[in-house]
Protein backbone atom coordinates (compact mmCIF):
# COMPACT_ATOMS: atom_id res chain seq x y z
CA UNK A 1 0.00 0.00 0.00
CA UNK A 2 1.48 3.77 -0.85
CA UNK A 3 2.29 5.70 1.98
CA UNK A 4 3.60 9.15 2.61
CA UNK A 5 7.59 9.23 3.88
CA UNK A 6 9.61 12.00 5.20
CA UNK A 7 12.74 12.36 6.72
CA UNK A 8 14.66 12.38 8.27
CA UNK A 9 12.66 11.36 11.28
CA UNK A 10 14.67 13.15 13.72
CA UNK A 11 16.55 16.48 13.12
CA UNK A 12 18.22 18.39 15.78
CA UNK A 13 20.04 21.88 14.98
CA UNK A 14 20.87 25.07 17.12
CA UNK A 15 18.92 27.79 17.08
CA UNK A 16 18.99 30.16 14.31
CA UNK A 17 19.53 27.77 11.72
CA UNK A 18 17.84 26.98 8.79
CA UNK A 19 16.42 23.31 8.44
CA UNK A 20 14.46 21.52 5.84
CA UNK A 21 12.51 18.75 6.39
CA UNK A 22 11.85 16.38 3.43
CA UNK A 23 8.08 14.69 2.29
CA UNK A 24 7.65 12.35 -0.51
CA UNK A 25 3.67 12.28 -0.72
CA UNK A 26 1.98 9.66 -2.24
CA UNK A 27 2.55 9.94 -5.93
CA UNK A 28 -0.85 10.05 -7.48
CA UNK A 29 -1.98 13.08 -5.34
CA UNK A 30 -2.78 16.29 -5.85
CA UNK A 31 -2.96 18.34 -2.49
CA UNK A 32 0.32 18.48 0.17
CA UNK A 33 0.66 19.43 3.57
CA UNK A 34 2.26 20.37 6.76
CA UNK A 35 1.41 19.86 10.01
CA UNK A 36 3.13 20.31 13.63
CA UNK A 37 2.46 19.42 16.89
CA UNK A 38 3.97 20.38 19.56
CA UNK A 39 4.58 17.67 22.53
CA UNK A 40 1.60 16.84 24.68
CA UNK A 41 -0.16 19.18 21.98
CA UNK A 42 -3.15 18.88 19.32
CA UNK A 43 -1.88 18.73 15.67
CA UNK A 44 -1.98 22.20 14.52
CA UNK A 45 -1.87 23.08 10.70
CA UNK A 46 0.46 25.03 8.53
CA UNK A 47 0.26 25.08 5.17
CA UNK A 48 -1.47 23.45 1.88
CA UNK A 49 -0.17 22.98 -1.12
CA UNK A 50 -1.66 22.60 -4.53
CA UNK A 51 -0.33 23.01 -8.12
CA UNK A 52 2.80 24.21 -7.21
CA UNK A 53 1.64 27.09 -4.80
CA UNK A 54 0.09 27.64 -1.57
CA UNK A 55 -3.49 27.11 -0.93
CA UNK A 56 -3.88 28.18 2.15
CA UNK A 57 -1.58 28.67 5.61
CA UNK A 58 -1.98 29.02 9.22
CA UNK A 59 -0.90 32.09 11.15
CA UNK A 60 1.87 29.69 12.13
CA UNK A 61 3.31 29.78 8.73
CA UNK A 62 5.03 33.34 8.64
CA UNK A 63 7.92 34.44 6.60
CA UNK A 64 10.54 32.28 8.35
CA UNK A 65 8.34 29.26 6.87
CA UNK A 66 8.52 28.29 3.27
CA UNK A 67 7.78 24.96 1.14
CA UNK A 68 8.50 23.73 -2.10
CA UNK A 69 8.15 21.13 -4.78
CA UNK A 70 11.50 20.75 -5.76
CA UNK A 71 10.49 18.03 -9.01
CA UNK A 72 7.76 15.46 -8.96
CA UNK A 73 8.21 13.68 -6.16
CA UNK A 74 9.63 15.63 -3.23
CA UNK A 75 7.89 18.10 -0.38
CA UNK A 76 10.16 20.28 1.63
CA UNK A 77 9.57 22.52 4.38
CA UNK A 78 11.82 25.13 4.73
CA UNK A 79 12.20 26.84 8.51
CA UNK A 80 14.95 29.55 7.82
CA UNK A 81 15.96 30.65 11.34
CA UNK A 82 15.06 28.33 13.64
CA UNK A 83 13.58 29.06 17.51
CA UNK A 84 13.28 27.32 20.38
CA UNK A 85 9.74 27.31 19.82
CA UNK A 86 9.45 25.81 16.63
CA UNK A 87 10.84 22.42 18.62
CA UNK A 88 7.93 19.49 17.34
CA UNK A 89 6.68 16.75 15.97
CA UNK A 90 6.38 17.83 11.86
CA UNK A 91 3.96 15.75 10.17
CA UNK A 92 3.61 16.08 5.61
CA UNK A 93 -0.17 14.62 4.52
CA UNK A 94 -1.47 14.30 1.28
CA UNK A 95 -4.68 13.48 -0.51
CA UNK A 96 -6.43 13.73 -3.58
CA UNK A 97 -8.60 16.80 -2.51
CA UNK A 98 -11.64 18.12 -4.18
CA UNK A 99 -14.78 15.60 -4.20
CA UNK A 100 -12.84 12.84 -4.97
CA UNK A 101 -11.29 12.54 -1.10
CA UNK A 102 -11.68 14.82 1.93
CA UNK A 103 -8.99 11.56 3.66
CA UNK A 104 -5.61 12.67 4.60
CA UNK A 105 -2.50 10.77 4.56
CA UNK A 106 -0.13 11.48 7.14
CA UNK A 107 3.60 10.56 6.88
CA UNK A 108 5.11 9.44 10.10
CA UNK A 109 6.80 12.47 11.03
CA UNK A 110 10.18 14.41 11.92
CA UNK A 111 10.86 15.21 15.32
CA UNK A 112 12.45 18.58 15.14
CA UNK A 113 14.46 19.96 18.07
CA UNK A 114 16.00 22.85 18.71
CA UNK A 115 18.29 23.31 20.84
CA UNK B 1 -13.83 28.04 15.98
CA UNK B 2 -14.25 24.88 14.44
CA UNK B 3 -11.99 22.89 16.39
CA UNK B 4 -13.44 19.73 17.60
CA UNK B 5 -12.99 18.73 21.12
CA UNK B 6 -13.01 14.85 22.54
CA UNK B 7 -14.10 13.75 25.86
CA UNK B 8 -12.55 12.26 27.81
CA UNK B 9 -8.66 13.26 27.71
CA UNK B 10 -8.25 9.63 29.06
CA UNK B 11 -9.50 6.17 29.20
CA UNK B 12 -8.24 3.51 30.46
CA UNK B 13 -10.04 0.18 30.00
CA UNK B 14 -10.12 -3.67 29.99
CA UNK B 15 -9.66 -5.99 27.01
CA UNK B 16 -12.76 -6.71 25.31
CA UNK B 17 -14.85 -3.95 26.71
CA UNK B 18 -15.81 -1.56 24.81
CA UNK B 19 -14.31 2.33 24.64
CA UNK B 20 -16.51 5.07 23.65
CA UNK B 21 -15.20 8.64 22.93
CA UNK B 22 -17.14 11.71 21.92
CA UNK B 23 -16.01 15.01 20.00
CA UNK B 24 -18.43 18.08 20.19
CA UNK B 25 -17.87 21.03 17.92
CA UNK B 26 -19.20 24.78 17.32
CA UNK B 27 -20.18 25.43 13.64
CA UNK B 28 -21.12 23.82 10.91
CA UNK B 29 -18.93 21.28 9.32
CA UNK B 30 -18.89 19.24 5.77
CA UNK B 31 -17.55 16.49 7.92
CA UNK B 32 -15.99 14.92 10.63
CA UNK B 33 -12.98 12.45 10.85
CA UNK B 34 -11.56 10.09 13.65
CA UNK B 35 -7.89 9.63 13.59
CA UNK B 36 -5.77 7.76 15.38
CA UNK B 37 -2.20 8.07 16.76
CA UNK B 38 0.11 5.65 18.18
CA UNK B 39 2.65 7.20 20.43
CA UNK B 40 5.31 8.96 18.42
CA UNK B 41 3.73 8.37 15.00
CA UNK B 42 2.05 10.12 12.80
CA UNK B 43 -1.86 9.91 11.91
CA UNK B 44 -4.13 7.30 10.99
CA UNK B 45 -7.13 7.67 9.22
CA UNK B 46 -10.06 6.14 10.69
CA UNK B 47 -13.44 7.00 9.52
CA UNK B 48 -15.09 10.36 7.79
CA UNK B 49 -18.29 10.94 8.41
CA UNK B 50 -20.44 13.56 6.11
CA UNK B 51 -22.54 15.60 7.73
CA UNK B 52 -26.13 14.35 6.27
CA UNK B 53 -25.02 10.96 7.31
CA UNK B 54 -26.08 9.56 11.27
CA UNK B 55 -24.12 6.77 11.75
CA UNK B 56 -20.95 4.67 9.83
CA UNK B 57 -19.35 1.35 10.55
CA UNK B 58 -15.96 0.02 10.03
CA UNK B 59 -14.75 -2.96 11.54
CA UNK B 60 -15.05 -2.66 15.00
CA UNK B 61 -15.60 1.01 14.95
CA UNK B 62 -18.82 2.78 14.98
CA UNK B 63 -19.21 6.42 14.80
CA UNK B 64 -22.13 8.53 14.91
CA UNK B 65 -22.64 12.17 14.46
CA UNK B 66 -25.42 14.33 15.56
CA UNK B 67 -25.96 17.44 13.91
CA UNK B 68 -28.34 18.94 16.12
CA UNK B 69 -25.89 18.62 18.83
CA UNK B 70 -22.51 19.25 17.38
CA UNK B 71 -21.16 15.77 18.56
CA UNK B 72 -19.86 12.86 17.21
CA UNK B 73 -18.79 9.52 19.00
CA UNK B 74 -16.30 6.84 18.13
CA UNK B 75 -17.40 3.51 19.84
CA UNK B 76 -14.35 0.91 20.00
CA UNK B 77 -16.22 -2.24 20.47
CA UNK B 78 -14.46 -5.64 22.19
CA UNK B 79 -11.54 -3.31 22.43
CA UNK B 80 -7.71 -5.02 22.39
CA UNK B 81 -4.24 -3.97 23.61
CA UNK B 82 -3.19 -2.84 20.32
CA UNK B 83 -6.58 -0.07 19.79
CA UNK B 84 -3.96 1.88 22.79
CA UNK B 85 -3.73 5.48 21.19
CA UNK B 86 -4.43 8.47 21.38
CA UNK B 87 -7.75 9.49 18.99
CA UNK B 88 -8.65 12.90 17.43
CA UNK B 89 -11.60 13.99 15.78
CA UNK B 90 -11.14 16.60 13.08
CA UNK B 91 -13.84 18.89 11.37
CA UNK B 92 -13.86 20.76 8.11
CA UNK B 93 -16.49 23.22 6.80
CA UNK B 94 -16.95 25.69 4.41
CA UNK B 95 -14.58 25.17 1.02
CA UNK B 96 -11.67 24.20 3.19
CA UNK B 97 -10.08 21.26 2.78
CA UNK B 98 -7.88 21.36 6.19
CA UNK B 99 -9.24 19.44 9.22
CA UNK B 100 -9.34 21.29 12.55
CA UNK B 101 -8.01 18.71 15.49
CA UNK B 102 -9.27 18.49 18.74
CA UNK B 103 -6.79 17.33 21.49
CA UNK B 104 -7.15 14.01 21.78
CA UNK B 105 -8.69 11.37 23.94
CA UNK B 106 -5.64 9.16 25.12
CA UNK B 107 -6.65 5.40 25.23
CA UNK B 108 -5.17 2.83 27.19
CA UNK B 109 -6.43 -0.80 26.65
CA UNK B 110 -5.10 -3.08 29.46
CA UNK B 111 -4.46 -7.16 28.42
Amino acid sequence: EPEVTQTPSHQVTQMGQEVILRCVPISNHLYFYWYRQILGQKVEFLVSFYNNEISEKSEIFDDQFSVERPDGSNFTLKIRSTKLEDSAMYFCASNFGGHRSYEQYFGPGTRLTVT
Amino acid sequence: SQQGEEDPQALSIQEGENATMNCSYKTSINNLQWYRQNSGRGLVHLILIRSNEREKHSGRLRVTLDTSKKSSSLLITASRAADTASYFCATESGGSYIPTFGRGTSLIVHP
